[in-house]
């Protein structure tokens, strides 16, 4: 079965620009995740989505990100507009129908903010 | 919310010997504790997980315990190999609604020859 999609792979922009992220997750899967991951530590989880719903986004800074699911399938993940710190691999995840199934990551999008 | 401890953060064996990963965890309803490998440069993947009605699991080289009581799980991978360099996460899940998981911050483990 094809894994889980992300573009881009590698994405180079300067602060206060914006930029999308895109994924697409496996075929039949329920649950769509997106992580942020600094280097050198763990993922953290900024949403997650079950079908086109939001079931948790609390750690979402709503302030500059936005995140959508529509038709609950693909997703785009927005950072408007991008911070220094928001240099990062952004992970998106996903899973069949619940939440503790096992995740399956796409290959990340490569962030830099100069 | 959940608080995942991982340690050490850093592994140095050589090959052959045998590694152990250890964490913590705060949520005591937590049932599900995912162990996943992440090359350098590459996605996490799941290599191993235990849900709280079992103390161990094993896959051929890998193995997980698990203390419900003292709530910490430890990843153990024995005849180590050159192939299993890599950072390695723990994580567990909040058990609201979401049951969203929480990773530790990783173990860097350096196997070498």
């Amino acid at each position: 079965e094809a894994g889980v999609a992300q573009s881009p792979r590698y994405k180079i922009i300067e602060k206060r620009q914006s930029v999308a992220f895109w994924c697409n997750p496996i075929s039949g899967h329920a649950t769509l995740y997106w992580y942020q991951q600094i280097l050198g530590q763990g993922p953290k989880l900024l949403i997650q989505f079950q079908n086109n719903g939001v079931v948790d986004d609390s750690q979402l800074p709503k302030d500059r990100f936005s995140a959508e699911r529509l038709k609950g399938v693909d997703s785009t993940l927005k950072i408007q507009p991008a911070k220094l710190e928001d240099s990062a691999v952004y992970l998106c995840a996903s899973s069949p129908d619940r939440p503790q199934e096992t995740q399956y990551f796409g290959p990340g999008t490569r962030l830099l903010v100069l | 919310g959940e608080n995942v401890e991982q340690h050490p953060s850093t592994l140095s064996v050589q090959e052959g010997d045998s590694a152990v990963i250890k964490c913590t965890y705060s949520d005591s309803a937590s049932n599900y504790f995912p162990w996943y490998k992440q090359e350098l440069g590459k996605r996490p993947q799941l290599i191993i997980d235990i849900r709280s009605n079992v103390g161990e699991k094993k896959d051929q080289r890998i193995a997980v315990t698990l203390n419900k009581t003292a709530k910490h799980f430890s990843l153990h991978i024995t005849e180590t190999q050159p192939e299993d360099s890599a950072v390695y996460f723990c994580a567990a899940p909040n058990t609201g609604t979401a049951s969203k998981l929480t990773f530790g911050t990783g173990t860097r483990l350096q196997v070498t020859l």
